[in-house]
């Protein structure tokens, strides 16, 4: 069975500081996606990334980056330099036999960046 | 539209109660998936539908629970003699073909009293 386990239940930082959100994952499939979501207080999901289980490039999209090693099971995200505007909620989530179909999410981590 | 829109955005009901919560997907994507959130929880999966047809329904947790799509447009999830434990967020997903990035809507907070 697929598991997501986020073990930061909140962090908080100060403005400008970088943050690292982790995420665990199991799976016994070989094929399988990884995602990340941001829910703001708004409540709406915002998808941030796709990868899929083949393609282990860390990842970099201005401020956020991402870390993939299968080895570990791991796929953390990290907010550099990081702002206000980026307090939410942030979901890992997993999808098995290579679909996307049914995602399966992590418990969230709740980031509150202060100013 | 621009986005998934759910309607509505907040219902209170009693115990015992039918409930229907509807889902509009961006236009143009042929695949629709329900989620639970409940209370400082993450994402459940209820079900998904490619097109009309349900090819899995095994997050459904109960049978007072069932959905329905009309073609690739509107989705309705109703909930039958709805309990306390089903107050939760219902979250709404689309994404053009299923496997590819899922989009979603701002949820329905439903409370049963």
């Amino acid at each position: 069975a697929q598991k997501v386990t986020q073990a930061q239940t909140e962090i908080s930082v100060v403005e400008k500081e970088d943050v690292t959100l982790d995420c665990v994952y199991e799976t016994r499939d070989t094929t399988y996606y990884l995602f990340w979501y941001k829910q703001p207080p708004s409540g709406e999901l915002v998808f941030l990334i796709r990868r899929n289980s083949f393609d282990e490039q860390n990842e970099i999209s201005g401020r956020y980056s991402w870390n993939f090693q299968k080895s570990t099971s791991s796929f953390n995200f990290t907010i550099t330099a990081s702002q206000v505007v980026d307090s939410a909620v942030y979901f890992c989530a997993l999808s098995e036999d290579g679909s996307a179909r049914q995602l399966t999410f992590g418990s969230g981590t709740q980031l509150t960046v202060l100013p | 539209g621009a986005g998934v829109s759910q309607s509505p955005s907040n219902k209170v009901t009693e115990k015992g109660k039918d409930v229907e919560l509807r889902c509009d997907p961006i236009s143009g994507h042929t695949a629709l998936y329900w989620y639970r959130q409940r209370l400082g929880q993450g994402l459940e999966f209820l079900i998904y539908f490619q097109g009309n047809s349900a090819p899995d329904k095994s997050g459904l947790p109960s049978d007072r629970f069932s959905a329905e799509r009309t073609g690739e447009s509107v989705s309705t999830l109703t909930i039958q003699r709805t309990q306390q434990e089903d107050s939760a967020v219902y979250l709404c997903a689309s994404s053009f073909y299923s496997g590819n990035e899922q989009f979603f809507g701002p949820g329905t907070r439903l409370t049963v009293l």
